[in-house]
């Protein structure tokens, strides 16, 4: 079953805002991605963190590895258009397999 | 970049007809090639996971023999559904793990939409 915990589940802002989400979960994950997937596509990956602790940006996207281990956080600045999509958190499960879980994702919608 | 190619984006397929979706690792060598489904906005479930050269291993509740997976090279994964229903019809995404890669951040292909009718 799903372990990664997503919220908000949806999110409509003002184009110009910052955005934030996060993803948690009941167990310890070594690693956390985020990954952008837009309508009819596949995902693509945004921010992969290795550390717990670790803050990493890329542009306006700047994404944190809980000292806990067990949740993650993504912010967007000043959002803009192009950044309409589904947000996914995503990690190798605690039994250390090769696969990912994914999150339930969160839906951002931009008013422009 | 790593780049996967998927194909097809989509099909149309009747009920009862097996399809064969493709996944190729365009510019890398892909020991490990996994296999998601995602039903309208839901979120990515993991199918199986296929090595190179061996039985792909399938997760809880899916069907190996509804759903074929062969992993024949380090460069080419095929998923095929067989005696297709319209309740298969979903959004099918594969993604590749480069050979010799420790991290995980895997590259995904486009996706292939699959309506069976």
């Amino acid at each position: 079953g799903q372990q990664l915990n997503q919220s908000p589940q949806s999110m409509f802002i003002q184009e110009g805002e910052d955005v934030s989400m996060n993803c948690t979960s009941s167990s310890i994950f070594n690693t956390w991605l985020w990954y952008k997937q837009d309508p009819g596509e596949g995902p693509v990956l945004l921010i992969a963190l290795y550390k717990a602790g670790e803050l990493t940006s890329n542009g306006r996207l700047t994404a944190q590895f809980g000292i806990t281990r067990k949740d993650s956080f993504l912010n967007i600045s000043a959002s803009i258009p192009s950044d309409v999509g589904i947000y996914f958190c995503a990690g190798p499960p605690p039994e250390g397999a090769q696969k990912l879980v994914f999150g339930q994702g969160t839906r951002l919608t931009i008013n422009p | 970049g790593a780049v996967v190619s998927q194909h097809p984006s989509r099909v149309i397929c009747k009920s009862g007809t097996s399809v064969k979706i493709e996944c190729r690792s365009l510019d890398f060598q892909a020991t490990t090639m996994f296999w998601y489904r995602q039903f309208p906005k839901q979120s990515l479930m993991l199918m199986a996971t296929s090595n190179e050269g061996s039985k792909a291993t399938y997760e809880q509740g899916v069907e190996k023999d509804k759903f074929l997976i062969n992993h024949a090279s380090l460069t080419l994964s095929t998923l095929t559904v067989t005696s297709a229903h319209p309740e298969d019809s979903s959004f099918y995404i594969c993604s590749a793990r480069p050979r010799g890669v420790a991290n995980y951040g895997y590259t995904f292909g486009s996706g292939t939409r699959l309506t069976v009718v």
